[in-house]
């Protein structure tokens, strides 16, 4: 079965630190890969996607940026957190070709 | 510019009774519905789906109806229970790189006892 694993769980960074946060997915191979955050209060915003090692598209210009070092490894990162980087960040994937999403547990991210 | 939308962000229902959460969507080349049940400090997990060829699919407790021509969906719980208690995301995916979904802003839904 596949399984999908996000860490850590919750951090508190200060502005202007660096951030990397990880996600692994297993028992599948190829998978489509997503970071999405959930700021206070909002829905659910698509930060970057991935079809493969190397591939990254970014939804929306920010401070933040993706890399797929491995087929089932994708991280996001930061060189300088800002207040505004707050958030709860969830990494998902999915089939090639499928429709919907596996979640992993999410990283309450708060920037002080 | 908001896709899916859910305008109610709250619900608060009695246990025993039917919920119902609604969602909108704005781009008619999504082809394919899903709703996901969010707790907090969670991720969302998956609950039920509908693709456009359909306009109503069954899950137990829970029934996704889909209107293409108000381009509008709901899901319905019957009866809620209080565990049931959760934030609901609604998503829509059209054909594509990656299956992207888009999500609404989500309703948080209180079954009360």
């Amino acid at each position: 079965s596949q399984t999908i694993h996000q860490w850590p769980a919750t951090l508190v960074q200060p502005v202007g630190s660096p951030l990397s946060l990880e996600c692994t997915v297993e028992g599948t191979s190829n998978p489509n890969l997503y970071w999405y955050r959930q700021a206070a209060g909002r829905g659910l915003q698509l930060l970057f996607y991935s079809v493969g090692i190397g591939q990254i598209s970014s939804e929306v210009p920010q401070n933040l940026s993706a890399s797929r070092p491995q087929d089932r490894q994708f991280i996001l990162s930061s060189k300088k957190l800002l207040l505004s980087d707050s958030g709860f960040y969830l990494c998902a994937w999915s089939r090639t070709g499928g429709y919907g999403y596996t979640f992993g547990s999410g990283t309450r991210l708060t920037v002080v | 510019d908001q896709q899916v939308k859910q305008n109610s962000p709250s619900l608060s229902v009695q246990e025993g009774r039917i919920s119902i959460l609604n969602c909108d969507y704005t781009n008619s080349m999504f082809d394919y519905f899903l709703w996901y049940k969010k707790y907090p400090a969670e991720g969302p997990t998956f609950l039920i789906s509908i693709s456009s060829i359909k306009d109503k699919n069954e899950d137990g407790r829970f029934t996704v109806f889909l209107n293409k021509s108000a381009k509008h969906l709901s899901l319905h719980i019957v009866p809620s229970q209080p565990g049931d208690s959760a934030v609901y995301f609604c998503a829509a995916s059209g054909t594509g790189t990656a299956s992207k979904l888009t999500f609404g802003t989500g309703t948080r839904l209180q079954v009360t006892l």
